[in-house]
């Protein structure tokens, strides 16, 4: 299994700031993704972050909007920019485990509220 | 495309009852089936999956469920319930053709376990 970190694990952001998030595995993974639970929802997957080229973003999400680093096989970076109360949420890091069954593995999370 | 639909939102049972959580599945080809389990302010942790080997799964913490095709299925059971299993419980299913990002969340299910 792979053991992922988080950073900030919650924070409180005004209208129209930006936040970065950060996630870091404990070990070299190849894919890594970004999903959002929105209170009360299910989760959404916002995008897979690649290594060494853009992230790939599902439908609804943009670029613009949740930039995505990830310079290396451990680390990414979730943005979320221009923020408004809608952006309210819990945004988690996961990863695919090795093996044939692509098991998934989650980060804590990072509870994010906008004033 | 897949799908993944849980019913009953939220679900209470009495410490020591038997605990069912219902989970259907559509998926045009055989499916990976996961369930997870989220408790209150953590991330996701992995429950037990299903990878096309036996039917039934047995899990952590003494959940199991069983994979039955011809019902498109994946129950989560356990047969005496604890305080500590009252948590945010989802389904997900992948494609076992598919990749690995497409991994589709259901709504959720909410236990909870009375004294």
């Amino acid at each position: 299994s792979a053991v992922i970190s988080q950073k900030p694990s919650r924070d409180i952001c005004q209208r129209g700031t930006s936040l970065t998030i950060q996630c870091q595995v404990d070990s070299q993974v190849t894919m890594m993704f970004w999903y959002r639970q929105q209170p009360g929802q299910s989760l959404t997957l916002i995008a897979t972050a690649n290594q060494g080229s853009e992230a790939t973003y599902e439908s609804g999400f943009v670029i613009d909007k949740f930039p995505i680093s990830r310079p290396n096989l451990t680390f990414s970076t979730l943005t979320v920019s221009n923020m408004s109360p809608e952006d309210s949420s819990i945004y988690l890091c996961s990863v695919v485990g090795l093996g044939i069954s692509y098991e998934q593995y989650f980060g804590p999370g990072t509870r994010l509220t906008v004033t | 495309a897949q799908s993944v639909t849980q019913l009953g939102s939220h679900v209470s049972v009495s410490e020591g009852a038997l605990v069912l959580l219902r989970c259907n599945y559509s998926s045009s080809v055989p499916p990976y089936l996961f369930w997870y389990v989220q408790y209150p302010n953590q991330g996701l942790q992995l429950l037990l999956k299903y990878t096309s080997a036996a039917t039934l799964v047995k899990g952590i913490n003494g959940f199991e469920a069983e994979f039955k095709k011809s019902e498109t299925s994946f129950h989560l059971t356990k047969p005496s319930a604890h305080m500590s299993d009252a948590a945010e419980y989802f389904c997900a299913v992948r494609s076992s053709s598919g990749s690995a990002r497409q991994l589709t969340f259901g709504s959720g299910t909410q236990l909870t376990v009375l004294p």
